[in-house]
C-alpha cells in the first residue's frame, strides 16, 4: 500500500520555540493531507486539512496562528507548531488522500493513508 | 471534533473470545472505517464499509453499518493476545465539496492470554 512518512518521529524543544513537522506522500500524489492530534489514551482529533496550493481549513477551537500548515506540493504538508508550550505536548499524526480514477474498466480509488506520527514535547 | 462515540471505552477479554465493539455517530456518512492503533504507534487501516453496504468481512473481522441508526459495530472473532489495541472507527463525509475523516472515541481491548 501507499506510503506517508513524518518527520521527525520525535521531538522534544523548549518552550517559546516553534517545532516543524513534515509529512510526505512517497509513492503517490495527495491532493488533500489532514493533521491530527491525540492526547494520552484519547482519540485523534482533526486540526486541519490543507489543500495543495491554498489555505488550510482550520477545525473549530484550533488556532491558525499557532499552528501553522503549509502544503506547498502534492507530496509534502508541513505543520508548525510555534511558540510551543507544555499544553502543545502531544501525538501529531498526518495523514493524505489519494483519489485517482481507474482504467479503463472505470471506478475510482479514495483511500487515506496514515502516516506513523510525531510525539512532540515540550519542556 | 468528534463524530461520535465508541462503547465500550474499554474491553478486557480471554484469548479465543470474541469481541464486539460498537460506533455510533451523528451526520450523514459516505464511508465508514475502523483502525487500531497500538499504544503510542500509527494507525493501521482495518476495513471500510460504504454507506450502501450493511456488512463485510476480512479474514477474523466483521464489519456491520446500520445507516438508519447511525451505528456500526465491529467483530474481532477467535481473539488473540496481538489483537490487544485501541479500536476506533472513523466516519467520512463530505460537506461543501470538503472531504472529512472523523474519529470516533475509541476502544480499549485487552485481550488476556
Amino acid at each position: 500500500g501507499a506510503v506517508v512518512s513524518q518527520h521527525p518521529s520525535w521531538v522534544i524543544c523548549k518552550s517559546g520555540t516553534s517545532v516543524k513537522i513534515e509529512c510526505r506522500s512517497l509513492d503517490f500524489q495527495a491532493t488533500t493531507m489532514f493533521w491530527y492530534r491525540q492526547f494520552p489514551k484519547q482519540s485523534l482529533m482533526l486540526m486541519a486539512t490543507s489543500n495543495e496550493g491554498s489555505k488550510a481549513t482550520y477545525e473549530q477551537g484550533v488556532e491558525k496562528d499557532k499552528f501553522l500548515i503549509n502544503h506547498a506540493s502534492l507530496t509534502l504538508s508541513t505543520l508548525t507548531v510555534t511558540s510551543a508550550h507544555p499544553e502543545d505536548s502531544s501525538f501529531y499524526i498526518c495523514s493524505a488522500r489519494e483519489w485517482r480514477r481507474g482504467l479503463a474498466g472505470g471506478g475510482f480509488t479514495d483511500t487515506q493513508y496514515f502516516g506513523p506520527g510525531t510525539r512532540l514535547t515540550v519542556l | 471534533s468528534q463524530q461520535g462515540e465508541e462503547d465500550p471505552q474499554a474491553l478486557s477479554i480471554q484469548e479465543g473470545e470474541n469481541a464486539t465493539m460498537n460506533c455510533s455517530y451523528k451526520t450523514s456518512i459516505n464511508n465508514l472505517q475502523w483502525y487500531r492503533q497500538n499504544s503510542g504507534r500509527g494507525l493501521v487501516h482495518l476495513i471500510l464499509i460504504r454507506s450502501n453496504e450493511r456488512e463485510k468481512h476480512s479474514g477474523r473481522l466483521r464489519v456491520t453499518l446500520d445507516t438508519s441508526k447511525k451505528s456500526s459495530s465491529l467483530l474481532i472473532t477467535a481473539s488473540r493476545a496481538a489483537d490487544t489495541a485501541s479500536y476506533f472507527c472513523a466516519t467520512a463525509r463530505f460537506k461543501d465539496s470538503s472531504y472529512k475523516l472523523i474519529f470516533g472515541s475509541g476502544t480499549r481491548l485487552l485481550v488476556r492470554p
